[in-house]
């Protein structure tokens, strides 16, 4: 069955630059979450998105922007990269948003690594 | 973390033994979720409690709820080494069109062979 996608896996840039993490949910999900991950912490939810609007937003930086497009995969865009960025990075699908009780299924993660 | 604790931080058992984690919470919820995480890769659902519902079972899994307590407990019975995992639960706070999952800081588990 078909999974989360995300790519790149592994990501490594330089301080102050720019880095875009992508993510294509199951399909006909409808619903894209978004959460970061420091080593030995727990996820952050940093933003969702549902139907191609954003719908929530964490703990997200200023410098950190996102968007749904149309085919439902999302973007995760990320400027002036710090150490503290330094994380995994997980994107989530599920089937409605609006439906409760319903399960998040993840990807396997982008590893990004600032130096 | 975003919403609640876990206990322990860390468990090592051996194989065979029962392992119990616990999770607590801050808000009200809709449902409960437990999460497993290999090291470094993404996490996979488990098992998922509603508010209404005081006790869940799925194979060797066993969850408890008590919204009184705003707490939780995972029961992992006659654990393998393969079970050797993170562990976290997670809530679905209401916010915006989406329930979001917001995760607690997790148990690691270690099942010694």
């Amino acid at each position: 069955a078909a999974g989360v996608i995300q790519s790149p896996r592994h990501l490594i840039k330089e301080k102050r630059e720019t880095a875009t993490l992508k993510c294509y949910p199951i399909p006909r999900h409808d619903t894209v979450y978004w959460y970061q991950q420091g080593p030995g912490q727990d996820p952050q939810f940093l933003i969702s998105f549902y139907e191609k609007m954003q719908s929530d937003k964490g703990s997200i930086p200023d410098r950190f922007s996102a968007q749904q497009f149309s085919d439902y995969h999302s973007e995760l865009n990320m400027s002036s990269l710090e150490l503290g960025d330094s994380a995994l990075y997980f994107c989530a699908s599920s089937p409605s948003g609006r439906v409760v009780g319903t399960e998040a299924f993840f990807g396997q993660g982008t590893r990004l690594t600032v130096v | 973390s975003q919403q609640g604790e876990e206990d322990p931080q860390a468990l090592s058992i051996q194989e065979g033994e029962n392992a119990t984690m616990n999770c607590s919470y801050k808000t009200s919820i809709n449902n409960l979720q437990w999460y497993r995480q290999n090291s470094g890769r993404g996490l996979v659902h488990l098992i998922l409690i509603r508010s209404n519902e005081r006790e869940k079972h799925s194979g060797r899994l066993r969850v408890t709820l008590d919204t009184s307590k705003k707490s939780s407990s995972l029961l992992i019975t006659a654990s393998r080494a393969a079970d050797t995992a993170s562990y976290f639960c997670a809530t679905v706070a209401y916010g915006g069109a989406t329930n979001k999952l917001i995760f607690g800081t997790g148990t690691l588990l270690a099942v010694q062979p």
